[in-house]
């Protein structure tokens, strides 16, 4: 079974950067990787995602690894609002995602 | 932007008795998803469904049973609630296709208490 490992906990000042890890030693060579974060008391929400190539999007930076079994999610100024459980997830089947327990990530102010 | 709602936020239910949640996703999206968040296990899939009147178990589907008459409706239903499925339930839709390319998008969660 596919399985991704991330730190249990992080913390990060208000405005710095953010770097969160994450390894996924299993996955697939055509499967993409995904991002996800729940913030307190909702419903996950997407992030971001890539196959290959770094990605950007509004709300971050997806960094990963040539070899494809890391990749970072980059948070480039962490707000308070960005508090939340980072879940970097894989496939092990067609419609099964592995989301395991993510990163809470404290923002201090 | 693309609204999942979910009927309840929070459920209290006596063992024995049949459950329904409710899940509706407003952008005509073709795969529904129910998962279950337990403390520790993080989200695990129950059930799946990739169009109208078809399902496909997840990893935990027994206990539970699914129904998608309508494309933007996809309801769970616990046959008879036991204790063990005191949970945080969440509802997530997706566009068709390859489910790894696409985000999942979803509800607020309903937290069940079977007592």
């Amino acid at each position: 079974d596919a399985k991704t490992t991330q730190p249990n906990s992080m913390e990060s000042n208000e405005e710095e950067p953010v770097h969160l890890p994450c390894n996924h030693s299993t996955i697939s060579g055509t499967d993409y990787i995904h991002w996800y974060r729940q913030l307190p008391s909702q419903g996950p929400e997407y992030v971001i995602h890539g196959l290959t190539s770094n990605v950007n999007n509004r709300m971050a930076s997806l960094a990963i690894a040539e070899d494809r079994k890391s990749s970072t999610l980059i948070l480039h100024r962490a707000t308070l609002r960005d508090a939340a459980v980072y879940y970097c997830i894989d496939r092990y089947n067609f419609n099964k995602f592995y989301f395991g327990s993510g990163t809470k990530l404290n923002v201090k102010p | 932007d693309v609204k999942v709602t979910q009927s309840s936020r929070y459920l209290v239910k006596r063992t024995g008795e049949k459950v329904f949640l409710e899940c509706v996703q407003d952008m005509d999206h073709e795969n529904m998803f129910w998962y279950r968040q337990d403390p520790g296990l993080g989200l695990r899939l129950i059930y799946f469904s990739y169009d109208v009147k078809m399902k496909e178990k997840g990893d935990i589907p027994e206990g539970y049973s699914v129904s998608r008459e309508k494309k933007e409706r996809f309801s769970l239903i616990l046959e008879s609630a036991s204790t063990n499925q005191t949970s945080m339930y969440l509802c997530a839709s997706s566009a068709l296709g390859d489910t790894a390319r696409y985000e999942q998008y979803f509800g607020p969660g309903t937290r069940l208490t079977v007592t």
